[in-house]
């Protein structure tokens, strides 16, 4: 098993460009997460997904878009990168029975410019 | 109010000391509480959580402090270890979600 993924691990953007984030899991989890981590802030819940084909807003949702059209993918857009996006990005997943229990990614790195 | 306070911010203990996390909520709805470590470049993992019923959990070297009328718990891990630092985070789970702390950077001097 390979827990969850994410894809790319790294990326550099210029303000205005547009990229997704890939995430994907092989635990048959029915909840996923998007969180970013800032230093000092701890990890902030960007959308979250109780289930296939259905997203809700987090915390910090704003300039964000998220997909879950697949039950092991959920996908993270932004889609006019701003500096002040440049954050490491985690993805998470957990199951109905022990929903405190998140299993993370390795996360992804990302720099606007 | 959906906030978790964390404090401190940072802390150094010598190897063999306890090192101690405290934590703070709001929401009494909150079912579960658990504690996440994450190393450097790596994602959070969870370390041990504690239900709301129950005053205090061990689990080796960690233990979960609970104290449901202040609404407080902590983290103590006895004997710290070079290799327990780290960053923790205390956190809350509730309405299908987790709530986060800002987190503790712990270092264990050797």
């Amino acid at each position: 098993n390979a827990g969850v993924t994410q894809t790319p691990k790294f990326r550099v953007l210029k303000t205005g460009q547009s990229m997704t984030l890939l995430c994907a899991q092989d635990m048959n989890h029915e909840y996923m997460y998007w969180y970013r981590q800032d230093p000092g802030m701890g990890l902030r819940l960007i959308h979250y997904s109780v289930g296939e084909g259905t997203t809700a807003k987090g915390e910090v949702p704003d300039g964000y878009n998220v997909s879950r059209l697949k039950k092991q993918n959920f996908l993270l857009g932004l889609e006019s990168a701003a500096p002040s996006q440049t954050s490491v990005y985690f993805c998470a997943s957990t199951t109905t029975r022990a929903r405190y229990e998140q299993y993370f990614g390795p996360g992804t790195r990302l720099t606007v410019t | 109010q959906q906030q978790v306070k964390q404090s401190p911010q940072s802390l150094i203990v010598q190897k063999g000391g306890i090192s101690i996390i405290n934590c703070a909520y709001e929401n009494t709805a909150f079912d579960y509480f658990p504690w996440y470590q994450q190393f450097p470049g790596k994602g959070p993992a969870l370390l041990i959580a504690i239900r709301p019923d129950v005053s205090e959990k061990k689990e080796g070297r960690f233990t979960i402090s609970f104290n449901k009328s202040a609404k407080q718990f902590s983290l103590h891990i006895m004997d710290s270890q070079p290799g327990d630092s780290a960053t923790y985070f205390c956190a809350a789970s509730g309405f299908q979600k987790l709530v986060f702390g800002t987190g503790t950077r712990l270092l264990v001097s050797p």
